[in-house]
């Protein structure tokens, strides 16, 4: 079964400052990857996604993630962080884009400090 | 072009009791798919329908049923209602083997 960890529960960065966020996945084959963003009380919104070809994808709002099979990882950046960023974000994997079951990390909240 | 819709928005129910949350996938979608996400923690995944049957379920009890209609939208129902169940319950829909797109979520309370 595939799986995913997210090993940062909570990160606090300063604005202007890099950000990366680490993820780890499980599972046999090749996985698709997501990162999406939860804001407080809100559903989940879309960052970015790989399904194949090229490792480094680039996501709406500045952020990127790098597939590293060898790893397991797809870890998330973003060069610059604004307070904006301030929210929860979710590491997921899936066996196809949407056909099957998403598997999701346990979150990692991003704290933004001016 | 509208999003994924959920409604209601907040609902409060009583334990033992039965709820039907509702979903509109987003236009072009086909398949949609619900997830459970308790305080603090991440999505849970429930199940999923395309082509108006379950195609996929999670390790979730048969108090927890779906349905798919045929403009796609879909319902999940819960029966007997445990405080356990109090969470934000998403819906999500994709086009066939593309990535899912999220609702704003159901809050449900029970007490």
């Amino acid at each position: 079964a595939q799986s995913v960890t997210q090993p940062d529960i909570h990160i606090t960065v300063s604005e202007g400052a890099s950000l990366e966020l680490r993820c780890n996945y499980s599972y046999g084959a090749t996985p698709y990857l997501f990162w999406y963003v939860q804001s407080p009380g809100q559903g989940l919104q879309l960052l970015l996604k790989y399904f194949s070809g090229d490792t480094l994808v680039q996501g709406i709002k500045g952020f990127e993630a790098e597939f590293k099979r060898s790893q397991s990882s797809f870890n998330l950046r973003k060069p610059s962080v604004h307070w904006s960023d301030a929210a929860e974000y979710f590491c997921a994997v899936g066996l196809s884009g949407g056909y099957q079951k998403v598997t999701f990390g346990t979150g990692t909240k991003l704290q933004v400090i001016p | 072009d509208a999003g994924v819709t959920q409604s209601p928005t907040h609902l409060i129910k009583t334990r033992g009791q039965q709820v039907t949350l509702r979903c509109s996938p987003k236009s072009g979608h086909d398949t949609v798919s619900w997830y459970q996400q308790a305080l603090g923690q991440g999505p849970q995944f429930i199940f999923q329908y395309y082509e108006e049957e379950e195609r996929q379920r999670g390790n979730f009890p048969d108090r927890f049923s779906g349905h798919q209609f045929p403009n796609y939208s879909s319902e999940l129902n819960v029966n007997a209602l445990l405080l356990g169940d109090s969470a934000l319950y998403l819906c999500a829909s994709s086009p066939r083997g593309y990535e899912q797109y999220f609702g704003p979520g159901t809050r449900l309370t029970v007490t």
